[in-house]
């Protein structure tokens, strides 16, 4: 079964410093992975995903995810962050047994930006 | 992106009661979407698969007959919780696979903004 694991429950970072955010995958086949961000009694809001082609995707609000075969890795990262970054980030991947292309989320991961 | 509605955005229901929430996708058409649940701090956790004039296909615990679905046309599906219990709070959020937009290529997926149920 496809599945993706994000180790950490809370990332600190100060505003105005590089951020990452971890996701690894485990899948059979080509992954096909995403990056989501949740704000508080919201819904998903897409950030970004990797089908083919180059290892770095650039996504909306600057942010960006390397895809690493060797470590069966998903990054999230951003140069810079803002106080507004501030959510709950989830790394999903899809899931096509059954036919319906379904997502499947990691636990996620609340990223706190400080001023 | 493309516009998926959820509505209501907040329910308060009594014990025993039904609630039903509706999924719509404004500015395209799905034949396919998603229900998930999420528990507080949580993760989202696929509830169900549904598809347009046919059954939903249900996750493995999930019970048919307490989470009802219906995928009447190609911008509509509905959740309904029947015989709501205070264990049923919770966040529900739905997603549509577009067939096609205006703004990007078929296949791409958006999500409601989600419905707090709590069941008092």
């Amino acid at each position: 079964a496809q599945s993706v694991a994000q180790p950490e429950d809370q990332v600190n970072v100060a505003e105005g410093n590089p951020l990452t955010v971890k996701c690894t995958y485990s899948v059979s086949g080509n992954p096909y992975l995403f990056w989501y961000v949740q704000y508080p009694n919201r819904g998903l809001q897409f950030l970004l995903k990797y089908i083919t082609g180059d290892n770095l995707v650039k996504g909306s609000y600057g942010f960006e995810a390397e895809f690493n075969k060797s470590q069966t890795s998903f990054h999230l990262k951003k140069p810079s962050a803002l106080v507004s970054d501030s959510a709950l980030y989830f790394c999903a991947v899809r899931d096509q047994s059954g036919g319906y292309n379904k997502l499947i989320f990691g636990a996620g991961t609340r990223l706190a930006v400080h001023p | 992106g493309a516009v998926v509605s959820q509505h209501p955005s907040r329910v308060i229901c009594k014990s025993g009661t039904s609630v039903k929430i509706e999924c719509r996708s404004l500015d395209f058409q799905a034949t396919t979407m998603f229900w998930y649940r999420q528990f507080p701090k949580q993760s989202l956790m696929l509830m169900a698969t549904s598809n347009e004039g046919s059954k939903a296909t249900y996750e493995q615990g999930v019970e048919k007959d307490k989470f009802l679905i219906n995928h009447a046309s190609l911008t509509l599906s509905t959740l309904t919780v029947t015989s709501a219990h205070p264990e049923d709070s919770s966040f529900y959020i739905c997603s549509a696979r577009a067939i096609s937009w205006s703004g990007g290529v078929a296949g791409e997926l958006f999500f409601g903004e989600g419905s707090r149920l709590t069941v008092l």
